[in-house]
């Protein structure tokens, strides 16, 4: 089945640091790829969508210039938290559709992010 | 807009007895209907969709539910709870887009852990 790999699985930086994280569709084609966020015991909240060779699509809300997304090719998109801070600290989960009609999402693993 | 409530944030049942995780929903036009599984520090798992068509839908792992438009719900059962099914459920909700389909912006329940006792 279609698999999507996200990394890294966890990471810990410091305030004011960056972090990339990148998610990968491995055995399929992904024009547009989403992010989510989790919040410990609480639902997924759609960030942004990102769609290759473009701009990504942010919800209402979500701040474009701390969250960048690129999407530069049809398999890869990557989330960067700049200028992170300890209210960032969430659960960050990605998730693609191959491109046929019908396709449903498939969901990474996960990254879960904590910032000191 | 769109909305889901899944009722109950927490549900308990015994190892072989029935699982029933509710699921609502509010759509302004025909929803395209998920369920999610997740387990600890892990991503999503599809269990089953309702996009058009027969109304009970089935799963994986043995899992089914109901389309009931007239109710606007869209309940998850299994008729035999096994202990590997402990995990936390996301009921979800997209617009489906005529002549094309995106999945990718749904909106999700508040999730309900379900506990299995042995």
């Amino acid at each position: 089945g279609a698999v999507v790999s996200q990394h890294p699985s966890r990471v810990i930086c410091k305030s004011g640091t960056s972090v990339k994280i990148e998610c990968r569709s491995l055995d399929f084609q992904a024009t547009t790829m989403f992010w989510y966020r989790q919040f410990p015991k609480q639902s997924l909240m759609l960030m942004a969508t990102s769609n290759e060779g473009s701009k990504a699509t942010y919800e209402q809300g979500v701040e474009k210039d701390k969250f960048l997304i690129n999407h530069a090719s049809l398999t890869l998109s990557t989330l960067t938290v700049t200028s992170a801070h300890p209210e960032d600290s969430s659960f960050y989960i990605c998730s693609a559709s191959p491109s046929s009609v019908n396709s449903p999402l498939h969901f990474g693993n996960g990254t879960r992010l904590t910032v000191t | 807009a769109q909305s889901v409530t899944q009722l109950g944030s927490h549900v308990s049942v015994s190892e072989g007895a029935l699982v029933l995780l509710r699921c609502n929903y509010s759509s302004s036009v025909p929803p395209y209907l998920f369920w999610y599984v997740q387990y600890p520090n892990q991503g999503l798992q599809l269990l089953l969709k309702y996009t058009t068509g027969a109304t009970l839908v089935k799963g994986i792992n043995g899992f089914e539910a109901e389309f009931k438009k007239s109710e606007t719900s869209f309940h998850l059962t299994k008729p035999s709870a096994h202990m590997s099914d402990a995990a936390e459920y996301f009921c979800a909700v997209s617009r489906g887009i005529a002549g094309g389909t995106s999945y990718g912006k749904l909106t999700f329940g508040q999730g309900t852990i379900l506990t299995v006792h042995p």
